[in-house]
């Protein structure tokens, strides 16, 4: 099956200054990668995606990355704020209803 | 608008006992999963249901059964609980599994510790 490695586990970073947390994946034939943001005693929500056949994807101060050769694909948030510190998960799924396989998760720290 | 509905949000077990977990969604979505929250371990796949009738298991679905109770309900139940069950137990809806219709909406979990 398909397995999601997600590094670091733990990130600090300056308010202001960009982050970056990176993913890979094992199966090529997965085809949709969202990124969730969990907030302490609270669920996953979903903040960006992105599918097999596009290599960007930008919503505001985040982005996302894919490179289907490498099989990797990374979030990006720039001019961090406070409200940004939590934990990101991103995940990775070959048949959307089959469930989703999901990294270990990083913790974002933005320090003031 | 409230999505997705878990009950209870918090219990205590004791090894041996039973117990229900429930999940309900509002949005009228075909698919529905269990997932369980260990610290460093990401969120793990238990069971899901593709559409209403069918169910299927997940990377660890040992100790646990689900019952599809209709479109919007999808429960979980641990039989005899084990330490090892200890966890947060969160459930996810989507509209389906295909193309941009597989966007997964949690709940806000279950936190469950079996003594």
């Amino acid at each position: 099956g398909e397995n999601v490695e997600q590094h670091p586990s733990t990130l600090s970073v300056q308010e202001g200054d960009s982050a970056v947390i990176k993913c890979t994946y094992s199966d090529s034939a997965s085809n949709y990668f969202p990124w969730y943001k969990q907030e302490l005693g609270k669920g996953p929500q979903l903040i960006i995606d992105i599918r097999s056949n596009v290599g960007e994807k930008k919503d505001q101060r985040i982005a996302v990355t894919l490179n289907k050769t490498a099989k990797h694909f990374s979030l990006h948030i720039t001019e961090t704020q406070p409200e940004d510190s939590a934990v990101y998960f991103c995940a990775a799924s070959t048949r959307g209803a089959d469930g989703l396989t999901f990294g270990k998760g990083t913790h974002l720290i933005i320090q003031p | 608008n409230a999505g997705v509905t878990q009950t209870p949000k918090f219990q205590v077990l004791k090894t041996g006992q039973s117990m229900t977990l429930q999940c309900a969604q509002d949005m009228n979505h075909n698919s529905m999963y269990w997932y369980r929250q260990d610290p460093g371990m990401g969120l793990r796949l238990i069971y899901y249901s593709a559409s209403e009738g069918t169910t299927d298991k997940g990377e660890v679905p040992n100790g646990y059964n689900v019952s599809r109770l209709n479109k919007r309900e999808f429960s979980l139940r641990l039989e005899s609980a084990a330490p090892s069950q200890t966890s947060v137990y969160f459930c996810a809806s989507s509209e389906d599994g295909t193309g941009s219709k597989n966007i997964q909406y949690f709940g806000a979990g279950t936190r469950l510790s079996v003594l």
